[in-house]
């Protein structure tokens, strides 16, 4: 069973516009949550995170939102830009604080259209 | 600073038999893990080691195994390889094991079996 769900496969965006790309989880005892990025024939790039105590984290173009009650969570970048193209995953670190083991959803490849 | 280098990037390899990729961390770091990524799956934890230890461990068959030497250079070992195995297989290395901690990833091997 998938505990950490990314359920918009590809995201189109126009750039300058937002993207907001969603990412829901069922374990409610997740209590980190990371976003990374991926380019083709390159290993993910870390961007931001957010903790369980948190609601929001900002960094630059990019937000972090997190709904605990929902357990759902989302990436705001904005505005967007050409280089934004890529895969980008949610990750959730498991029950014990461990990041070393994280659960990855399965992407979102965001297009980002000049 | 270098980051995490991961060799051989491409691998090909026929049914039966074993293979042993190979991770260096970021100088410093001694936290590394292992992740299988394949199209339907997406990224799975494979193990995670700390200072020579296993911390955590995936839900991979005993096919899959790994160590990490002193220096905190891993390697993992695939044995009686299946075509299922094909996959890009990404190490990522942090500085410790905790909340917080960033990953970084190499940029993955590219293991194929015929």
């Amino acid at each position: 069973d998938q505990q950490v769900k990314q359920n918009s496969p590809s995201l189109s965006v126009q750039e300058g516009r937002i993207s907001i790309l969603n990412c829901d989880y069922t374990n409610s005892m997740f209590d980190y949550f990371l976003w990374y990025k991926k380019y083709p024939a390159e290993g993910p790039t870390f961007l931001i995170s957010i903790s369980s105590i948190k609601d929001k984290n900002e960094d630059g173009r990019f937000t972090v939102f997190l709904n605990k009650s929902a357990k759902h969570l989302s990436l705001h970048i904005v505005p967007s830009q050409p280089g934004d193209s890529a895969v980008y995953f949610c990750a959730a670190s498991a029950p014990g604080g461990s990041q070393g083991n994280l659960i990855f959803g399965k992407g979102t490849k965001l297009s980002v259209k000049p | 600073k270098a980051g995490v280098t991961q060799t051989p990037r491409y691998l090909i390899k026929t049914r039966g038999q074993q293979v042993t990729l190979s991770c260096s961390p970021i100088s410093g770091h001694r936290s590394v893990s292992w992740y299988q990524q394949t199209p339907g799956q997406g990224l799975q934890f494979l193990f995670e080691y700390f200072s020579e230890t296993q911390r955590n461990k995936g839900n991979f068959p005993g096919r899959f195994s790994g160590r990490q030497f002193s220096n905190s250079r891993s390697e993992m070992n695939v044995s009686t390889l299946e075509l299922g195995d094909s996959a890009l297989y990404l190490c990522a290395s942090s500085l410790r094991t905790g909340a917080g901690d960033t990953q970084y990833f190499g940029p993955g091997t590219r293991l194929t079996v015929l």
